[in-house]
């Protein structure tokens, strides 16, 4: 199992851009969440879902988007980046609806410019 | 609102010598309080889940337990590989909102 896996692993964006953050887990969970961490905040949620089409935001959702289309894939959308939005951002996913146990991805750092 | 706080914000310890990190926490209906470990440049690694007061988890030098304020963290005889920031958070009985509260953080050093 690869577990979950992010993409892209570092970028950089100017302020105004738009990406996506990509984000995939092998494990069939169904829970899955994104996260931001901030040096001196600790890790704060942005979006959870607890199944395919269904999702919710978290503490600091503002200025992004998600959707789930399927188990297995949870992406993050920027859509206008600014430099309040540098950040490393991890996905993770739990076999709990509650999202309790949760498995974090490898992390994407983002710098907006 | 919930609120997690862990101390000391960090440890530096030789190589054997075993000692304790903290988090203490405010939350109204403790479902489930968590420790994770998180190595530089990586994402958190899952240890050990505790659901009441007086539950007590082990994994090779880590102990974890919990009473109805705070949570220990054990490190017996730790070795330097032990190294790396140890992150707690707690999860509430609050309605729908399936939210967990994380803590900054305290990172461990030791020393050969």
């Amino acid at each position: 199992n690869a577990g979950v896996t992010q993409t892209p692993k570092f970028q950089v964006l100017k302020t105004g851009q738009s990406m996506t953050l990509q984000c995939a887990q092998d494990m069939n969970h169904e829970y899955m969440s994104w996260y931001r961490q901030d040096p001196g905040m600790g890790l704060r949620l942005i979006h959870y879902s607890v199944g395919a089409g269904i999702t919710d935001q978290g503490e600091v959702p503002n200025g992004y988007n998600v959707s789930r289309s399927t188990t297995e894939d949870f992406p993050l959308r920027l859509l206008s980046a600014a430099p309040s939005q540098t950040s490393v951002y991890f996905c993770a996913s739990s076999y709990l609806r509650t999202g309790g146990e949760q498995y974090f991805g490898p992390g994407t750092r983002l710098t907006v410019t | 609102e919930d609120q997690v706080t862990q101390s000391p914000e960090a440890l530096r310890l030789q190589e054997g010598e075993s000692s304790s990190l903290n988090c203490s926490y405010t939350v109204s209906g403790l479902r489930g309080l968590f420790w994770y470990r998180q190595d530089p440049g990586k994402g958190p690694e899952f240890l050990f889940t505790l659901y009441s007061a007086g539950e007590e988890k082990e994994k090779e030098r880590l102990k974890a337990t919990l009473t109805k304020k705070e949570s220990f963290l054990h490190i017996t005889a730790p070795k330097p590989e032990d190294s790396a920031t140890y992150l707690c958070a707690v999860q509430a009985n609050s309605g729908g909102y399936q939210k967990v509260t994380f803590g900054i953080g305290t990172k461990l050093q030791v020393i050969p």
